[in-house]
């Protein structure tokens, strides 16, 4: 099993609509949860961290349920600028490293 | 600040050849990382350093070779190429602040080994 895994995708939908995706990681020690964003043939960029509480930052809604070992990112109000592939991170306290879902590709249609 | 920057941007090798690939961040931070990422899949971790003088091992660490002699630089060397390592390679600084961490990644290195 992986240790974070995510949604396959892709995930096409029209402009407007509110999407949602999901991931899951193994390692009930993990610490730090966050939310990447990848465009075509580039460097991933940091979309938001995720926190217990749940956060927001604009359209977009981060939540973190520790009990199921489980984060999601919410997408409202998709615009055609989302289209990207969007990445689960996760890391483990103090180890100085990252592990990385495969991603989910979102294209948003007009 | 440059941020963290890569070089070369790409790089044909034969079988066989070997090379280093570039890193350096200017924002002096603790943490460096370089991962691989293949077509369709997220990032695997290769190498990582905590600080100057310490390194570990990631996920996929066989074939490659890391040093952290500077909080600035962390090259990643190829012993001997092999069509496998084809990829593009990021490298990636960061930092914690406060339980939160943010991580920053150089433009890459598309690799293609003959």
């Amino acid at each position: 099993r992986k240790e974070v895994e995510q949604d396959p995708g892709p995930f096409n939908v029209p402009e407007g609509a509110t999407v949602a995706f999901n991931c899951t990681y193994s390692n009930s020690a993990s610490q730090s949860f966050f939310w990447y964003r990848q465009d075509c043939r580039k460097e991933p960029k940091l979309l938001m961290s995720v926190y217990s509480s749940g956060n927001e930052d604009g359209r977009f809604t981060a939540q973190l349920n520790r009990a199921s070992q489980y984060i999601s990112l919410l997408i409202r109000d998709s615009k055609l600028s989302d289209s990207a592939t969007y990445l689960c991170v996760v890391r483990l306290p103090n180890a100085g490293k990252s592990t990385f879902g495969d991603g989910t590709t979102l294209t948003v249609k007009p | 600040n440059a941020g963290v920057t890569q070089t070369p941007k790409f790089q044909v090798l034969k079988t066989g050849q070997s090379m280093t690939l570039q890193c350096a961040q200017d924002m002096n931070h603790e943490y460096m990382s370089w991962y691989r990422q293949d077509p369709g899949m997220g990032l695997r971790l290769i190498h990582y350093s905590v600080g100057a003088g310490i390194t570990d091992q990631g996920e996929v660490p066989n074939g490659y070779n890391v040093s952290r002699s500077t909080t600035e630089d962390f090259p990643l060397r190829l012993l001997s190429a092999a069509p496998s390592q084809t990829s593009v390679y990021f490298c990636a600084s960061s930092y914690t602040s406060g339980g939160a961490e943010t991580q920053y990644f150089g433009p890459g290195t598309r690799l293609l080994v003959l």
